[in-house]
């Protein structure tokens, strides 16, 4: 069975700022990883995935995450926030490239 | 382009009758759909895995004769929640899996639909 944790369910930071939105996961079998985001009224987006290639993997928007194997990790992370980034961000696992389980999501707020 | 749609939006219904919720590939066609549920404060949790033209994978614990899928053409799938009661009151979301195409093995979600039973 696979599982994901994203730790805050809100996390809030400053324009310019660097954004972290961290998830864990458990699998017993290499994963694949995701980070999707959704806007309001809006069905959820890639950001990125990992799939066993480099372990930095760089998504839309700036946005780019590492995978940790040591540390079970796959945290997402921007530079600098932007309003337009203020959204729901999910992470997931998937064994395969289909079935995927989903973290119980991150809400980012962008104070200006 | 890979657009998904879902109909409607949101829904109310009362104890009892059943609803059907819509999800359309707009913009490219999907051998395989998926159906999730996202109570409050929960994750999206896979529901069942829709193929075109065969029955649909139901996940543990999901009734299939509650939730009838029907995956009719490359671009349709529907979810019918029957005799639905409020405890069935959640938001589901569909994801078309591109068959082809530049971006492939990429799953696309709709917007999701907001069903309340009252």
């Amino acid at each position: 069975a696979q599982s994901v944790t994203q730790l805050g369910s809100h996390v809030s930071v400053s324009e310019g700022a660097l954004v972290l939105l961290r998830c864990n996961y458990s699998s017993s079998v290499p994963p694949y990883l995701f980070w999707y985001v959704q806007y309001p009224n809006q069905g959820l987006q890639l950001l990125l995935k990992y799939t066993s290639a480099a372990t930095l993997v760089k998504g839309i928007n700036g946005f780019e995450a590492e995978f940790k194997k040591s540390e079970t990790s796959f945290h997402l992370t921007k530079p600098s926030a932007h309003m337009g980034d203020a959204a729901e961000y999910c992470c997931a696992v998937s064994d395969r490239l289909e079935k995927l389980t989903f973290g119980t999501g991150t809400r980012l707020t962008i104070i200006p | 382009g890979a657009v998904v749609s879902q109909h409607p939006s949101w829904v109310i219904c009362k104890s009892g009758t059943s609803v059907k919720i819509e999800c359309r590939s707009l913009d490219f066609q999907a051998t395989t759909m998926f159906w999730y549920r996202q109570f409050p404060k929960q994750s999206l949790m896979l529901m069942a895995t829709s193929n075109e033209g065969s029955k649909a994978t139901y996940e543990q614990g999901v009734e299939k004769d509650k939730f009838l899928i029907n995956h009719a053409s490359l671009t349709l799938s529907t979810l019918t929640v029957t005799s639905a009661h409020p405890e069935d009151s959640s938001f589901y979301i569909c994801s078309a899996w591109t068959s082809g195409g530049p971006r492939y093995n990429e799953q696309f979600f709709g917007p999701g639909t907001r069903l309340t039973v009252l």
